[in-house]
């Protein structure tokens, strides 16, 4: 069974920059998560969705960070415009259902340097 | 504060050795989840202990939960090259939807 994809797995930009990350997870997973690792810390969940709608975003810098999820399978996050803070890795997850307890599998990151 | 603190931050043993790493928290919780995470890689679920005091083996890695299923433990018996990473303790808070909230991580170094 193929796991969580992302790409690409590596971004350099410079500040003010825009910049957008893609996910694909795995096949029948109705629940995908994104979160940020800042270096030395671990993952942030920015956002959650269930299927095509949105169940938590409330971690997410909305002032420029945006995520969708249309068609319920992949989805994308993006910054606009990037800050150096935001130099981290975005790791996306999938799991069957939001169920308590569910496991997720994660994806290998995105790692994102801001200059 | 952190929801989970983790202890020690950092950990660099011989091959050969035990260590210990410790989760703590002030809160209560339904389970506990361990992962692991390679460089470059996402983290791996190892295993989620859901009673007070449960013990559960994987091979050489012994997970304990307290018991009063506010802190546990992970312990690494003869610690081999391919156990270095970062190891995270996670919780799922009951009726959020199965949002994790992980700790800061362990960092662990085992040298050949």
């Amino acid at each position: 069974e193929a796991g969580v994809a992302q790409s690409p797995r590596y971004k350099i930009i410079e500040k003010r920059q825009s910049v957008a990350f893609w996910c694909n997870p795995i096949s029948g997973h109705a629940t995908l998560y994104w979160y940020q690792q800042i270096l030395g810390q671990g993952p942030k969940l920015l956002i959650q969705f269930q299927n095509n709608g949105v169940v938590d975003d409330s971690q997410l810098p909305k002032d420029r960070f945006s995520a969708e999820r249309l068609k319920g399978v992949d989805s994308t996050l993006k910054i606009q415009p990037a800050k150096l803070e935001d130099s981290a890795v975005y790791l996306c997850a999938s799991s069957l259902s939001w169920a308590d307890q569910e496991t997720q599998y994660f994806g290998p990151g995105t790692r994102l340097l801001v200059l | 504060t952190q929801l989970l603190e983790q202890s020690p931050q950092f950990l660099s043993i011989q091959e050969g050795e035990n260590l210990t790493v410790y989760c703590n928290s002030s809160s209560v919780f339904s389970s506990l989840q361990w992962y692991r995470q390679e460089p470059g890689e996402g983290p791996v679920l190892l295993v989620t202990v859901v009673t007070g005091g449960e013990v559960k083996k994987l091979k050489r890695l012994t997970f304990q939960f307290g018991d009063a299923r506010k802190d546990s433990s992970l312990h690494i018996t003869a610690a081999q090259p391919g156990d270095t990473g970062l190891y995270l303790c996670a919780v799922s808070i009951k009726a959020a939807g199965n949002k994790l909230t992980f700790g800061g991580g362990t960092r662990v170094l085992v040298k050949p």
